[in-house]
């Protein structure tokens, strides 16, 4: 079965820019959580998709971050416009169902540096 | 309510054995436990629901204790390749939110 998949593996912009990322879960998974991973910290849920709709997104910063799951599949997330402490590894995970009881598989992240 | 791990980082010879300890100020509903090895996504382990199940596969097992709000990861006989960051993940709302801890980094050397 292939994993969850993530696209680009690294991007570098300057402060002030905007950059996307892009998931594509594990077929069949209804639900998707984006992540932020700072060095050296456990990641960060930033929001938690059920289908299309959202299930959280308390720890989203929606002065600047943006994301959308199309037609309850692939996801993106947006970053506009991007300060130095963005920098961290993002990261995708889908599981089966929302319930905690479930696994999340994680995809293999992408690397943001903010200059 | 972000979980408290610890210890923070642990030294382990090949063959001795480890406890990662996982503790909630809140009620626990479930427990995710992963492993991440330096540069890749976090892989899962097991998951412990509420009811005080103790599961386990191969030497790395663990332990749910709901009364006092804390989750145990146990490896024994260590291999080089469980080196890596264990991260525990807690629900304390009831099925739907997994918050994870700052991890801790397990290093096995031969």
């Amino acid at each position: 079965e292939a994993g969850v998949a993530q696209s680009p593996r690294y991007k570098i912009i300057e402060k002030r820019q905007s950059v996307a990322f892009w998931c594509n879960p594990i077929s069949g998974h209804a639900t998707l959580y984006w992540y932020q991973q700072i060095l050296g910290q456990g990641p960060k849920l930033l929001i938690q998709f059920q289908n299309n709709g959202v299930v959280d997104d308390s720890q989203l910063p929606k002065d600047r971050f943006s994301a959308e799951r199309l037609k309850g599949v692939d996801s993106t997330l947006k970053i506009q416009p991007a300060k130095l402490e963005d920098s961290a590894v993002y990261l995708c995970a889908s599981s089966l169902d929302p319930g905690s009881s479930y696994e999340q598989y994680f995809g293999p992240g992408t690397r943001l540096t903010v200059t | 309510q972000q979980p408290v791990q610890s210890p923070q980082a642990v030294i382990l010879r090949e063959g001795e054995d480890a406890v990662i300890n996982c503790s909630s100020s809140k009620a626990l509903y479930s427990v995710h436990w992963y492993r991440q090895k330096h540069g890749e996504a976090p892989v899962f382990l097991m998951i412990l629901l509420k009811g005080g199940e103790q599961k386990g596969h191969d030497k790395i097992s663990a332990s749910f204790n709901e009364k006092k709000q804390q989750s145990s990861l146990y490896l024994t006989a260590s291999q080089l390749s469980y080196s890596g960051t264990y991260f525990c993940g807690t629900d304390n709302t009831g099925g739907f939110k997994t918050i994870f801890g700052a991890g801790t980094r397990l290093f096995v050397k031969a």
